[in-house]
This record gives structure tokens, C-alpha cells and sequence, in this order.
């Protein structure tokens, strides 16, 4: 079946540095891949989405990367803020607009 | 404008009871979805509305869950004679037809069933 994993364990990073979320999937090819960042007791909020003929994408301090070789993304925060702690939810989706989400991984940023 | 908004924001209810959980899209919205999110988990997907073309339930985990769109606007969430592992945020999010792919989400519903 279709499984999207990311780290379970919650990242803890000092302020400034650059964070980096993973996520992996399996028996899946998305035709992209979108991060959302949740805070507790919050609906998900929609960051960035990546195409599967797409190597990298920025936005201001964020950068996604797909390769769908590794069936992989990675999410990076460059210059990290107390700000940015927050749950990073990863989904891909296909023709169908159907997302499948990954569990989520924590990220605290210690100022 | 105003976001993707959902009621009741909280829920308690008593195992065996019905429970009605309304969405309301962001006006021009065509598309809405339903998900489930178990405490410390992802997104579970339930059922997709797109336009006037018959809803995807192929999330629906039983028969007592059901949803219903009127035309491109609110839709509720029904669950019959619930269980406790109902329990769980009930999130609902819409997509406008230029970017089907972007979902906007509401703030969810809390279910507790006792």
C-alpha cells in the first residue's frame, strides 16, 4: 500500500541554523509533492508544492527538493526562528487531487 | 476574505450518539475534502466533492460516516451510533478550480466520544 514516512522523532535545532525535514514514500508516483506546517490545535496550512519534473523549489527561507529516483523530498529552513516550531506535514498527490499525508515531523527551534 | 470555517469547534458526545459536523468552504471554492486526524498522527482522507461530479468516499472507514455538499457550498459530516475511536480532529479543507492542488484547511472539529 501507498506509505508516506517522515522523521517521527522531533528535530531540535538552535536558532539560525538550517533545519531538514525528510520525507520518503513508497509504492506511490506522485505527480507532486506539497509540505504544509501545522501548529497544535490548528488546521494545516499550505507552504510549498513541488512537480515531479521539478528538482527544487524556493520560497523566501524555504527550499523542497524531489528527486524521484529516491522517492524522497526534502524540506529546508534556512536561518531558523523560534518562529518556524511547528509540526511539517508532507503529501503527494496525483491526477486525482487526492493527498496522501505523512504523520508529521516536530521541529523545535531553541532560541 | 474570510478562511475555511468549521462547527462546532468541540464536541462531546456519548458512544452510541449521532454527530453532525459542518464545513463551510471559502466562497468559489469547488472542491472540498473531509480528513481524520487520530491524536499524533497524519491526515486520514474521507471523501472528496468536486463540482457536480459524484463525491469520492472511498475513505470512508464504515458505513456509519456519510457527507453531503449542497451545490459548491457547506458540507456536513455525519456519524451514525458513534464509536470511541471516532474520536479525533475532523478537518475539512477546499481548493479553488484554479489550483485544485492547494487545499485550504479549516481549524477542525475535536470529537470525544465517551
Amino acid at each position: 500500500s501507498q506509505k508516506i514516512e517522515q522523521n517521527s522523532e522531533a528535530l531540535n535545532i538552535q536558532e539560525g541554523k538550517t533545519a531538514t525535514l525528510t520525507c520518503n514514500y513508497t509504492n506511490y508516483s506522485p505527480a507532486y509533492l506539497q509540505w504544509y506546517r501545522q501548529d497544535p490545535g490548528r488546521g494545516p496550512v499550505f507552504l510549498l508544492l513541488i512537480r515531479e519534473n521539478e528538482k527544487e523549489k524556493r520560497k523566501e527561507r524555504l527550499k523542497v527538493t524531489f528527486d524521484t529516483t529516491l522517492k524522497q523530498s526534502l524540506f529546508h529552513i534556512t536561518a531558523s526562528q523560534p518562529a518556524d516550531s511547528a509540526t511539517y506535514l508532507c503529501a503527494v498527490g496525483g491526477a486525482t487531487n487526492k493527498l496522501i499525508f505523512g504523520t508529521g515531523t516536530l521541529l523545535a527551534v531553541q532560541p | 476574505g474570510a478562511g475555511v470555517s468549521q462547527s462546532p469547534s468541540n464536541k462531546v458526545t456519548e458512544k452510541g450518539k449521532d454527530v453532525e459536523l459542518r464545513c463551510d468552504p471559502i466562497s468559489g471554492h469547488t472542491a472540498l475534502y473531509w480528513y481524520r486526524q487520530r491524536l499524533g498522527q497524519g491526515l486520514e482522507f474521507l471523501i472528496y466533492f468536486q463540482g457536480n461530479s459524484a463525491p469520492d468516499k472511498s475513505g470512508l472507514p464504515s458505513d456509519r460516516f456519510s457527507a453531503e455538499r449542497t451545490g459548491e457550498s457547506v458540507s456536513t459530516l455525519t456519524i451514525q451510533r458513534t464509536q470511541q475511536e471516532d474520536s479525533a480532529v475532523y478537518l475539512c479543507a477546499s481548493s479553488p478550480r484554479v489550483s485544485l492542488e492547494t487545499q485550504y484547511f479549516g481549524p477542525g472539529t475535536r470529537l470525544l466520544v465517551l
